[in-house]
């Protein structure tokens, strides 16, 4: 069994490009969930997706957005990149909504 | 919104302590998560313990959903456990959305 995958590891972008994120969910899972977590910080929810549809949001502006497709992988995209999106993306699954969540390792981004 | 908060924020051990984390909840706890994060990043699963008691070799937890806390048992501590402590708790109705603590670093001293 497969776990939760995120590419890349590492991303440099500079301040007002756009960044795409990919999280593959574990075998099974149909929800996944997406948090940036900032140095020194508990992970921040973003926003989640369950069967394709974005299934609740947290308190992050428009320019961060999602899709999940039909085999349940993900993307995060965010544009107009500002210097306080630097942080750890993590991308977590679950069998469904309420269940157990599992993480991937999680991509580094970098905003200079 | 629900608040987080953990118990200590930083702790050093030598090698071989047992140790206890805390964990309380501004509101009701619903479906608790532990996780250890290790020094690259990744959140590794611990517990799912909505309530009561659950163990795993060295480690164990125990929810008082009543009481609004959680408590992570650290037996004979390894270096290996070195990290950041977080707890979770579900909340959002129809979005399984985790809010997380403000989390514990552990620090094990061979």
């Amino acid at each position: 069994e497969t776990g939760v995958t995120q590419s890349p590891t590492h991303l440099i972008k500079t301040r007002g490009q756009q960044v795409t994120l990919r999280c593959s969910s574990q075998s099974g899972h149909n929800t996944v969930s997406w948090y940036q977590q900032a140095l020194g910080q508990g992970p921040q929810f973003i926003f989640q997706y369950y069967r394709e549809e974005e299934n609740g949001r947290g308190n992050f502006p428009p320019r961060f957005s999602g899709l999940q497709f039909p085999n349940y992988s993900s993307e995060l995209n965010v544009n107009a990149l500002e210097l306080d999106d630097s942080a750890l993306y993590l991308c977590a699954s679950s069998f469904g909504i309420g269940y157990e969540q599992y993480f991937g390792p999680g991509t580094r981004l970098t905003v200079t | 919104g629900i608040q987080v908060e953990q118990s200590p924020p930083d702790l050093i051990l030598q090698e071989g302590a047992n140790s206890t984390l805390r964990c309380n909840f501004s509101d009701s706890v619903n479906n608790l998560q532990w996780f250890h994060q290790n020094p690259w990043g990744q959140l590794i699963n611990l517990f799912y313990i909505p309530s009561g008691t659950k163990q795993n070799g060295r480690l164990s937890a125990t929810t008082v959903a009543t009481e609004r806390y959680s408590l992570l048992y650290i037996s004979s501590s390894q270096t290996t456990d070195s990290g950041v402590y977080f707890c979770a708790s579900y909340y959002g109705g129809a979005t399984n959305k985790l809010i997380f603590g403000t989390g514990t670093l552990l620090a094990v001293q061979p």
